[in-house]
């Protein structure tokens, strides 16, 4: 069974810093990995899609690396603003398209 | 506009009072899904559609069904809610395959009294 794990579960930083949230997961017989946005009480916003062939994938300053082998993921966010802050989830999509979701890292960026 | 979208967005309710939450998406994907959302326990499928009249159970199933008569509506139906039915419910689509990204609603926030 599939489980998905996420480190650190919550994360200060200051404004402008470059910064890594951690993915690991313990099936590596995924299709893709998908990582998310999600604001409180909100729904869930599609940052980046890893196919289970690639090995990373870049929207804007976003980056997000998959190594299936080791079972771990990261997304690298560059020059963090206060519009980041945010919860950061990772999901794994195995067989029948099901999402298993890490439990996500809660990501505050001070002015 | 690529959309999926449910209503209502917000319930309250009472035990054991018959309910539906409606999810619709326009992008004639095949796959749609429900899932909960629980602080401290993330995000758990609940039911599953690989395509019309073919449905089947996530995680966790038990207290709720689901109909797929249309590839564009997949409802969410609770026949007897009960306060461990408080949660974020969100529905999600995708174009299939094993490959496509996933889109997700907006989300129903319901509380059963």
């Amino acid at each position: 069974k599939q489980e998905v794990t996420q480190i650190p579960a919550a994360l200060s930083v200051p404004e402008g810093e470059n910064l890594v949230l951690n993915c690991s997961f313990t099936d590596s017989a995924i299709y893709n990995l998908q990582w998310f946005r999600q604001d409180p009480g909100k729904g869930l916003t599609s940052l980046l899609l890893i196919q289970s062939s690639q090995r990373e994938q870049t929207s804007g300053r976003l980056n997000a690396s998959l190594d299936k082998s080791s079972g771990r993921s990261t997304l690298y966010i560059a020059a963090s603003q206060p519009g980041d802050s945010a919860t950061y989830l990772c999901a794994c999509q195995g067989g029948s398209e099901k999402l298993v979701f890490g439990k996500g890292t809660k990501l505050t960026v001070n002015p | 506009e690529a959309q999926v979208t449910q209503n209502p967005r917000y319930l309250i309710t009472v035990t054991g009072k018959k309910l539906t939450v409606t999810c619709s998406q326009n992008m004639n994907h095949e796959y749609m899904s429900w899932y909960r959302q629980d602080p401290g326990l993330g995000l758990r499928q609940i039911y599953y559609s690989m395509n019309v009249e073919v449905t089947d159970k996530g995680d966790v199933p038990e207290g709720y069904k689901v109909s797929r008569k249309e590839k564009r509506n997949f409802p969410l139906i609770l026949e007897s809610p009960s306060p461990n039915q408080t949660s974020l419910y969100f529905c999600a689509t995708t174009g299939g395959r094993g490959y496509n990204e996933q889109f997700f609603g907006p989300g129903t926030r319901l509380t059963v009294l």
